[in-house]
């Protein structure tokens, strides 16, 4: 069973288009959304996360990413996409049922074309 | 400011060789701290984990060992490499609490085993 699910492998828009990267997620318990971004060979970037509260969260550099429950989802957004938002996206679930259970989804890789 | 500093930046080993990564958070008093390999496609596996010096988690069985010799340090090690133990290895640390709820990564090592 997969907890975290990112259904687009590739994404490819051009700079000033908006971008939706989608994340679904499988628990039903308290859980921990989150969104990582990962430059080509470097290390992950928390982006924004979201626990409880206003379903929408503002993450940096424009991100922001709304809850549903009703979805089971934590889709990514931003209105308008620069070249150096080329990267790989990670959504991650954490489950207050022990700090191993941290997962991540397999990653969209986004490409901005100039 | 939190800082955490990955060695070497990159490795070329033969199989057969011994290995030793190190990881080092400054600026934070006894994190949680983890070992993550992410495998060429980018799935992300947790290898371990520490809440306190040592005492280190296995989450995954691949052959590989970690330490926590110190409050700031985590280093994850092999007496024996595989060519399966090629990849992208990132440490990260997380804030004390119930569950971890964001974590932050170091820049990564990036393993190559022939």
């Amino acid at each position: 069973t997969q907890t975290v699910s990112q259904s687009d492998a590739h994404v490819t828009v051009f700079e000033g288009d908006s971008v939706e990267l989608r994340c679904n997620y499988s628990y039903g318990g308290s859980i921990y959304l989150s969104w990582y971004i990962q430059h080509h060979g470097r290390g992950l970037q928390f982006l924004l996360k979201y626990y409880s509260g206003n379903p929408v969260v503002q993450g940096v550099n424009g991100f922001e990413a709304e809850f549903s429950k009703s979805d089971s989802s934590f889709h990514l957004r931003k209105a308008s996409v620069h070249w150096s938002d080329s990267a790989v996206y990670f959504c991650a679930a954490s489950m207050n049922t022990g700090y191993q259970n941290f997962y991540f989804g397999k990653g969209t890789s986004l490409t901005v074309i100039p | 400011a939190q800082t955490i500093h990955q060695w070497p930046v990159a490795e070329i080993k033969a199989v057969g060789s011994p290995l030793s990564l190190g990881c080092t958070i400054k600026g934070k008093s006894s994190p949680n701290l983890y070992w993550y390999w992410q495998a060429t496609g980018g799935t992300l596996q947790q290898l371990f984990y520490s809440i306190t010096v040592g005492q280190v988690e296995s989450v995954v069985q691949l052959n590989l060992s970690a330490s926590r010799p110190k409050d700031d340090q985590f280093i994850l090690s092999t007496e024996k490499l595989l060519l399966s133990h090629s990849g992208f290895y990132l440490c990260a640390w997380s804030l004390v609490g119930l569950w971890a709820e964001t974590l932050y990564f170091g820049s990564g090592t990036r393993l190559t085993v022939l």
